[in-house]
């Protein structure tokens, strides 16, 4: 059963470093996400991105934040300088062309030091 | 902003009796609704969704409700297993491209063999 993909399952990086995330979506889908839970909060959304550019963000999604579909198969969120609030568990997901179910990776746990 | 509410973050049940997981929602705007599980240090795993112009939407063990007057959705698991013992996450939708979830903040629920 196709899957969706995310490397590396874990990071840890120090404050102010940059780190990108990688997801590999479901082949035929079209819109793909990021959500990300903070330990014991609420899964919460980032962005929507459809037809190589973004769809919808979420306040929390600012300057520091950027995604990209950098060929065919893989999404990327990069943060440009993380600081220690970004430490959370970050899940891509996809969804087809009717873009209601979203099918989730198995997420990216980032530690800032 | 609390869109989406799961009010019991835990629920035990006996082996081989039913599982009722409650979720209440604001926005009325909402049309399409889903349920996820999640197991520790996984993505959240689709299981079953519903249309607002549904009222009931069956699939094996899982069925889910919606009352779309009172403004809420039941999952029903028949019969618990205990590898069901999981969070279960409601959520929900605007339907669109590339739309968010919103999400409820999890019901543990545990099946006791």
């Amino acid at each position: 059963e196709p899957e969706v993909t995310q490397t590396p399952s874990h990071q840890v990086t120090q404050m102010g470093q940059e780190v990108i995330l990688r997801c590999v979506p479901i082949s035929n889908h079209l819109y793909f996400y990021w959500y990300r839970q903070i330990l014991g909060q609420k899964v919460e959304f980032l962005v929507s991105f459809y037809n190589n550019e973004i769809s919808e963000k979420s306040e929390i999604f600012d300057d520091q934040f950027s995604v990209e579909r950098p060929d065919g198969s893989n999404f990327t969120l990069k943060i440009r300088s993380t600081k220690l609030e970004d430490s959370a568990m970050y899940f891509c997901a996809s969804s087809d062309s009717r873009g209601r179910t979203q099918y989730f990776g198995p997420g990216t746990r980032l530690l800032v030091l | 902003d609390q869109q989406v509410k799961q009010n019991s973050p835990s629920l035990s049940v006996q082996e081989g009796r039913i599982s009722i997981l409650n979720c209440d929602y604001t926005n009325s705007m909402f049309d399409y609704f889903l349920w996820y599980k999640k197991y520790p240090a996984e993505g959240p795993t689709f299981l079953i969704s519903i249309s607002s112009i549904k009222d009931k939407n069956e699939d094996g063990r899982f069925t889910v409700f919606l009352n779309k007057s009172a403004k809420h959705l039941s999952l029903h698991i028949v019969p618990s297993q205990p590898g069901d013992s999981a969070v279960y996450f409601c959520a929900a939708i605007i339907s669109g491209s590339a739309r968010q979830l919103t999400f409820g903040s999890g019901t543990q629920l545990t099946v006791l063999p």
